[in-house]
């Protein structure tokens, strides 16, 4: 079964710049994986971020970023704000039109 | 602007069926692919399904497959989920998402499916 990792838990002095990355278990991310990336706050539904790696959605800031660093998609967030504390989550296209969600990472900013 | 709006959630017993469906505007529907995605409450995100612009191919998670069918009708902008045979770790607020580039790109703003006796 494949299994999509991220870190629990992150945290991010304000105005700092903190890297979440986005592995798989049995493998290297790379572009042909299609990575995303998704931030929630509670009670609202998800934002997407980034898509097909690197693509920013419409809206998202350009202290958004993301990349493949190593065997990993990563997301940087540079210059972290407040209204940054939130979950993000990663998606994968696993190929044979099926995709596979990270748990996800709680990003506090303090 | 892109707006997709979820509704036909509610509470139904185990072993039961439910149809949700998602309203699309602010794009051409029947030239995107769409998703939904749930996540059961106080848990993550989980991909359920996916649907081509056309409406003939579809896929769908380990979990729900031979229980869960999406459809669409273009012709009314419309995503449906079909879900049968429900069972309490159904419970979840589903979202339809429009794709892009393999990605779900806009979200709709959750529906609650609660599964229960």
């Amino acid at each position: 079964q494949t299994v999509v990792t991220q870190e629990p838990s992150f945290s991010v002095s304000p105005g700092g710049t903190v890297t979440l990355t986005c592995g798989l278990s049995s493998a290297s991310v790379s572009t042909s994986y299609y990575p995303s990336w998704y931030q929630q706050t509670p009670g609202q539904a998800p934002r997407t971020l980034i898509y097909r790696t690197s693509t920013r959605s419409s809206g998202v800031p350009d202290r958004f970023s993301g990349s493949i660093l190593g065997n990993k998609a990563a997301l940087t967030i540079t210059g972290a704000q407040a209204d940054d504390e939130s979950d993000y989550y990663c998606m994968l296209y696993m190929g044979s039109g099926t995709w596979v969600f990270g748990g996800g990472t709680k990003l506090t900013v303090l | 602007q892109v707006q997709l709006v979820e509704s036909g959630g509610g509470v139904v017993q185990p072993g039961g069926s439910l149809r949700l469906s998602c309203a699309a505007s602010g794009f051409t529907f029947s030239s995107y692919a769409m998703h939904w995605v749930r996540q059961p409450p106080g848990k993550g995100l989980e991909w359920v399904t996916f649907v081509q612009h056309h409406g003939t191919t579809q896929y769908y998670a380990d979990s729900v497959k031979g229980r869960f069918t999406v459809s669409r009708d273009n012709s009314k902008n419309t995503l449906y989920l079909q879900m049968s045979s429900l069972r309490p770790e159904d419970t979840a607020v589903y979202y339809c998402a429009k794709d892009e580039n393999w990605s779900a790109d806009q979200w709709g703003q959750g529906t609650l499916v609660t599964v229960s006796s």
